[in-house]
């Protein structure tokens, strides 16, 4: 099946630094979505993206959709303690479809 | 509150042995789906159902069945489990309508031994 190419992997920061992962596919896209999962629970969504140029900010993250459709980064600022996590990319085919690909996840681990 | 309701949390049990994770959620939502979590893969979709007796695979759905008789419950069976399907197990539900958020339950951890 398809699979989104997430990076990094695993990120390991202080406190306080920015931080920018990515995701691309050899496949267009016309949703990008930006989850985040906490130990012990599911995926919460962070940030939608519907357009091809969008960038969109939810407190200190932002995150863009490629112009391509085959590509997206989310970015966080000043990074605190709580932001550790796994970061999870998902992309959609067709707005509103059933299908969701997943990106394999960028662990972030926060020295205070 | 909404909810995603997935039971069992933890099960480990032996192979062949068939077992039902059941998937509840009580936000009158279409769409159901069931995504298996393995490390370095993310999460891959099993099987989903866009409303009551409709279901069709997902990228991965050999060695499981689901059934939709009822629009709140998704029960995702494994007949015959083997080794290959320890895994992290996620239960997703949404609206029908496009960008509506989708939302996780907690997860199943199955183990199979």
């Amino acid at each position: 099946g398809q699979q989104l190419n997430q990076s990094p992997q695993s990120m390991f920061i202080q406190e306080g630094e920015d931080v920018s992962m990515n995701c691309t596919s050899s496949s267009i896209f016309n949703t990008w979505l930006w989850y985040k999962q906490e130990p012990g629970e599911g995926p919460v969504l962070l940030i939608a993206l519907y357009k091809a140029g969008e960038l969109t900010s939810n407190g200190r993250l932002t995150a863009q959709f490629g112009i391509t459709r085959k590509d997206s980064f989310l970015n966080i600022s000043a990074s605190i303690p709580s932001d550790v996590g796994i970061y999870f990319c998902a992309g959609q085919l067709i707005q509103g479809a059933q299908k969701l690909v997943f990106g394999q996840g960028t662990r972030l681990t926060i020295n205070p | 509150e909404a909810q995603v309701t997935q039971n069992p949390r933890y099960l480990i049990t032996v192979t062949g042995k068939k077992l039902t994770v059941t998937c509840s959620q009580n936000m009158n939502h279409e769409y159901m789906s069931w995504y298996r979590q393995d490390p370095g893969l993310g999460l891959r979709q099993i099987y989903y159902s866009m409303n009551v007796e409709v279901t069709d695979k997902g990228d991965v759905p050999e060695g499981y069945k689901v059934s939709r008789k009822e629009k709140r419950n998704f029960p995702l069976i494994l007949e015959s489990p083997s080794p290959n399907q320890t895994s992290l197990y996620f239960c997703a539900s949404r609206t029908s309508f496009a960008g509506n958020t989708i939302y996780f339950g907690e997860g199943s951890w199955l183990t199979v031994v």
